[in-house]
């Protein structure tokens, strides 16, 4: 069965305090895999798609990369702004463009 | 910038009302979505469309129904509200083509409160 787990549920960090998050994944096959940012009472929005073991994508202060069997997050020197709810879902392939998600990871940055 | 409308934002209402859910978009996408979300928890697909006239089930089990009458409009409905309806209910979008892994938009959703 098709299944994404991520870790931590939640994290905190001070300003500045680098780090990572950690989506792990099981799917037949990849057809891709999304990171997006959820702010409260917004819906999920696109940051980034990896399609295939070694690749990397950066925006800003954030940097995604995928192996066969997971993706991480980095987030480099966050600040206050980038606290949100950090989700990652698959597609695998077959089938129509299902999105399986992950139950996101919180990010909390203090000052 | 993805533009893709959901109205209303936030929902009250009875058990037994029927309820629709508007979802818009203007970049002409051919495919899109209905997912549920509750608090911290997954999304999960109830409703997808690959285009005009075509609609399908997801893996989530929901009472609601969708159309597609034009590219640009996908709403759901509930023809009876119940309390086991309480969700956030969002809309999403995205491109055919190009290997049909493109990401999808979403909108901001509604809120949904069944009393």
């Amino acid at each position: 069965e098709d299944q994404v787990t991520q870790s931590p549920e939640a994290l905190r960090l001070q300003e500045g305090e680098s780090s990572s998050l950690n989506c792990s994944y099981t799917v037949s096959g990849l057809r891709g895999l999304f990171w997006y940012r959820q702010d409260p009472g917004k819906g999920p929005e696109f940051l980034f798609t990896l399609y295939s073991a070694g690749e990397e994508k950066e925006k800003e202060r954030l940097k995604a990369t995928l192996t066969k069997k997971e993706s991480f997050l980095h987030i480099t020197a966050p600040k206050p702004e980038d606290s949100a709810t950090y989700l990652c879902a698959v597609q695998a392939t077959g089938g129509y463009n299902k999105l399986i998600f992950g139950a996101g990871t919180r990010l909390a940055v203090h000052p | 910038e993805a533009d893709i409308y959901q109205t209303p934002r936030y929902l009250v209402i009875g058990t037994g009302k029927k309820i629709t859910l508007e979802c818009s978009q203007t970049m002409g996408h051919d495919k899109m979505y209905w997912y549920q979300q509750d608090p911290g928890m997954e999304l999960h697909l109830i409703h997808y469309s690959y285009g005009v006239n075509s609609t399908e089930k997801g893996d989530l089990s929901s009472e609601s129904t969708v159309s597609r009458i034009r590219t640009e409009h996908f709403p759901l409905t509930l023809e009876s509200a119940r309390p086991s309806h309480t969700s956030q209910y969002l809309c999403a979008s995205s491109e055919s083509g190009r290997g049909d892994n493109q990401p999808q938009h979403f909108g901001d959703g509604t809120r949904l409160s069944i009393l």
